[in-house]
């Protein structure tokens, strides 16, 4: 069964330095999303992303955070100087024009 | 923004009973989604519900969309250990606002 993957499954950063987060969305589908997990807490939406260009996002997802589908396959997240609030589960999901949609295993990030 | 209440927080049941738990907001949804999530884990979803009033069944769960569109349940029946984790409603209108979560433990 296809599925969405991520990459890496963790990832530890000094606070102030960029990371990338890459997920592969389920091949024939065309929305794509971020969202964030801290730890002990609900997920939360960053942003959504559909036709090359953001649909939507949350105020979480302010101007230190970006996202990009370099090719046909992936489709990431940039924190270009992580914070300590940053530390969390980044999830990515993806769906179909139906409306549900499938999940990522988690990046879990660790700012330090 | 649109906010989803979760009940219970937890619950801590023998093996063998049955479980509920719901969601209610007040903001209407098109769609009513229950995911679970295991420890170190992305949420997988259980069951999605497309229309007011739907009644889904998925194995020994069930799932109820909201007449009124702003409420869902849960239920899970004949519980057994591997039912353990974080069951989490989520409301979609493009993006999915999720509940806070309701952590099922099961006492052998």
């Amino acid at each position: 069964e296809p599925e969405v993957t991520q990459t890496p499954s963790h990832q530890v950063t000094q606070m102030g330095q960029e990371v990338i987060l890459r997920c592969v969305p389920i091949s024939n589908h065309l929305y794509f999303y971020w969202y964030r997990q801290i730890l002990g807490q609900k997920v939360e939406f960053l942003v959504s992303f559909y036709n090359n260009e953001i649909s939507e996002k949350s105020e979480i997802f302010d101007d230190q955070f970006s996202v990009e589908r370099p090719d046909g396959s992936n489709f990431t997240l940039k924190i270009r100087s992580t914070k300590l609030e940053d530390s969390a589960m980044y999830f990515c999901a993806s769906r179909t024009a139906q409306e549900t949609q499938y999940f990522g295993p988690g990046t879990r990030l660790l700012v330090l | 923004g649109q906010q989803l209440n979760q009940s219970p927080q937890s619950m801590f049941i023998q093996e063998g009973e049955d479980v509920s738990m719901n969601c209610t907001s007040s903001s209407i949804f098109n769609t009513w989604l229950w995911y679970k999530q295991e420890p170190g884990e992305g949420p997988v979803l259980l069951i999605a519900l497309y229309k007011a009033g739907e009644l889904t069944s998925n194995g020994r769960l069930t799932a109820q969309f909201g007449i009124t569109r702003k409420d869902s349940f849960l239920n899970i029946s004949a519980s057994i250990p591997s039912d353990v984790g974080i069951y989490f409603c989520a409301g979609q209108k493009r993006k999915l606002t999720f509940g806070t979560g309701t952590r099922l433990t099961i006492i052998p």
